[in-house]
């Protein structure tokens, strides 16, 4: 069964960092692309970062470019996001999603349950 | 940056009712390159259409997606009680990739 396991949010500060981390299973992990999306609390979704099967392309949402840095280590199917210079309006479920192909061109088929983050001092 | 605007912003039918979701692009979308999803309450979402008019695994065949360039449209057949949700539309080939802000499909 294909799985995504979400983890690292929690309550951070303005200003500060957090890392987050998508676990892999059930699937060749790096013959895919994987994202980020996030939804603030009772909003729509927003996409966030998009990565390609071996990591070497990255896009990235105007709104987190130079702040959020996408990343993926193949050998442990993990999918990361790191989060400096965090603001209220980051304050959202991240989700993580798999990509249907090995580009980031491609539809999100199979996602995971997120992360919450909450920026507050 | 390619702009969706779904519409109605909430649709409200009854079970076996034909449902219509439109979602409109500010530029062209090639067609390949755009889906649609479904959200229920505190659920993650979850890929129903791909390359606007192809079923993504395991979604019935009452989900259909049509249109091309800026005009692109999600029907459901006939209502089941477990299509009550939210739906969003997306473009995934032209970064940054933007969905639209949801129609909310709700019980008459």
């Amino acid at each position: 069964e294909v799985q995504l396991l979400e983890s690292g949010g929690g309550l951070v500060q303005p200003g500060g960092s957090l890392r987050l981390s998508c676990a892999a299973s059930g699937f060749t992990f790096n013959i895919y692309g994987m994202t980020w999306v996030r939804q603030a609390p009772g909003k729509g979704l927003e996409w966030v970062s998009t990565t390609s099967g071996s990591g070497s392309s990255t896009v990235y949402a105007d709104s987190v470019k130079g702040r959020f840095t996408i990343s993926r280590d193949n050998s442990k199917k993990t999918l990361f996001l790191q989060m400096n210079s965090l603001r209220a309006e980051d304050t959202a479920l991240y989700y993580c999603a798999k990509l249907s192909g090995y580009y980031t061109e491609e539809a999100f088929d199979i996602w995971g349950q997120g992360t919450l983050v909450t920026v507050s001092s | 940056e390619i702009v969706l605007t779904q519409s109605p912003g909430t649709l409200s039918l009854s079970p076996a009712e034909r449902a219509t979701l439109s979602c409109r692009a500010s530029q062209s979308v090639n067609s390949r390159y755009f889906a649609w999803y479904q959200q229920k309450a505190g659920q993650a979402p979850r890929l129903l259409i791909y390359g606007a008019s192809t079923r993504a695994t395991g979604i019935p065949d009452r989900f259909s997606g049509s249109g091309s360039g800026t005009d692109f449209t999600l029907t459901i057949s006939r209502l089941e009680p477990e299509d009550f949700a939210v739906y969003y539309c997306q473009q995934y080939g032209s970064s940054p990739y933007t969905f639209g802000q949801g129609t909310k499909l709700e019980i008459k």
